[in-house]
């Protein structure tokens, strides 16, 4: 079946320190991977998505690629900022019957101090 | 605009109440879902409509019904809840294209505490 994998929160980082927050997938066929980032007290916010091998998805400075050969969606973000205090889950698209089905990590809590 | 709104914020009920969520699109999605998030979890899918058809129930009880009233409104009625259901309910809309590329945008969700 299809599975997501997350790196173990929480991510304790300062601010402009560089973020690496690690994704690895299962899946079968082709599905497309995504970053949500989820703020306290809110929804969910889409970050950036891929949805074919070696496409970057980017977004307000946070970057990943897909990578097929490794099966990892890894984000990344050059300089971090308080504001980016979150909670971040991975996730990968899979057609369910006659919609979509995303399957989610468990999430990565980042806590970014000055 | 990818903009999903959701109806209350915060709602409080007892076990006997009967209540209802709601969530809106005005992006022309014809895909809708409803999630459900306990604290520190990620979002458990609970209901999908394609076109206005309940296309995907993944065993939710009863006391979980969903309406969807035409392609921009999706409702979850409510009624003799129990504690462990307090959690906070995502709704989610896309576009419903064919293949694994369909990107589903979330609302605010609503924070519901059964007492």
């Amino acid at each position: 079946g299809n599975s997501v994998t997350q790196m173990e929160g929480p991510v304790t980082l300062s601010e402009e320190a560089f973020l690496t927050i690690n994704c690895t997938y299962t899946a079968t066929g082709y599905p497309s991977l995504f970053w949500y980032v989820q703020y306290p007290g809110e929804g969910l916010q889409l970050l950036l998505k891929a949805t074919k091998a070696d496409d970057k998805g980017s977004n307000k400075g946070f970057e990943a690629t897909y990578r097929k050969e490794t099966t990892s969606f890894h984000l990344e973000k050059g300089s971090v900022q308080v504001s980016d205090s979150a909670v971040y889950f991975c996730a990968l698209s899979y057609r369910g019957g006659t919609a979509s089905k995303l399957t989610f990590g468990t999430g990565t809590r980042l806590q970014v101090t000055l | 605009d990818t903009e999903v709104t959701q109806t209350p914020k915060h709602l409080v009920m007892g076990m006997t109440n009967k209540k209802s969520l709601k969530c809106e699109q005005h992006m022309g999605h014809r895909a809708m879902y409803w999630y459900k998030q306990k604290a520190k979890k990620p979002p458990e899918l609970m209901f999908v409509y394609s076109y206005e058809k309940l296309s995907i129930n993944e065993s939710v009880p009863s006391r979980f019904s969903p309406e969807c009233p035409n392609s921009s409104l999706l409702n979850l009625h409510l009624h003799a809840l129990q504690p462990e259901d307090s959690a906070l309910y995502l709704c989610a809309s896309s576009h419903r294209t064919s293949g694994s590329t369909d990107t589903q945008y979330f609302g605010p969700g609503t924070r519901l505490t059964v007492l």
